[in-house]
């Protein structure tokens, strides 16, 4: 099965700074790689995501790569706020033909 | 709210009984899935509905754990005969096939502790 790994567990920076989360998958049939973000308390919410026919996608601070070929996808931040911090899941699936394998998470701290 | 709403959101429980947890989806969700989450570690999957149709179960899922969904809504997960490794929180999530997305809604959990 899909097996997803995520690096790094945690991470700090400054506010305004940029944050990258990187992510490996291990089932090459794998064609869709959604980004979820967990506040403290609060439900896992989808906050970006992308299909293996493109190989990024922006949606204003934030952006995700895909590298088909490596097996890797990555989710970018920009200009880092302070409501940015929160616990990052990566996750994959073959187009809902099985279900979300998520990663074990990215803790991001924003620092003003 | 026409949400993803999961009920108890909180159950504390002694070793040995039994429990059981609630999920109703949105409701034009066809899709219905059960994670685990422990702290410090992502959603895992336990099992997923498309209607009324359980379609897969994680080698997670012991025996002493059953799901139904008897009409294509809303859900229960049980737990029999609980154990302290079951502490956890137990996220409800539903989706729809019908030309979306495929985004999971998640609901905000129903955690049990296990004494």
């Amino acid at each position: 099965g899909e097996n997803v790994e995520q690096h790094p567990s945690t991470l700090s920076v400054q506010e305004g700074d940029s944050a990258v989360i990187k992510c490996t998958y291990s089932d090459s049939a794998s064609n869709y790689f959604p980004w979820y973000k967990q506040e403290l308390g609060k439900r896992p919410q989808l906050i970006i995501d992308i299909r293996s026919n493109v190989g990024e996608k922006k949606d204003q601070r934030i952006a995700v790569t895909l590298n088909k070929t490596a097996k890797h996808f990555s989710l970018h931040i920009t200009e880092t706020q302070p409501e940015d911090s929160a616990v990052y899941f990566c996750a994959a699936d073959k187009s809902g033909n099985t279900p979300l394998v998520f990663g074990k998470g990215t803790r991001l701290s924003v620092i003003a | 709210d026409t949400g993803v709403s999961q009920d108890p959101r909180h159950k504390i429980t002694k070793r040995g009984q039994n429990v059981t947890f609630r999920c109703d989806p949105i409701s034009e969700h066809n899709r219905l899935y059960w994670y685990r989450q422990t702290l410090g570690q992502g959603p895992e999957f336990l099992t997923y509905f498309q209607n009324e149709a359980q379609l897969e179960k994680s080698r997670l899922l012991s025996d002493r754990f059953s799901a139904e969904r008897p009409k294509g809504s809303f859900s229960t997960l049980e737990i029999q005969r609980t154990e302290q490794g079951d502490s956890a929180m137990y996220l409800c999530a539903s989706s729809s096939t019908g030309g979306g997305t495929g985004e999971l809604f998640f609901g905000e959990g129903s955690r049990l502790t296990v004494l």
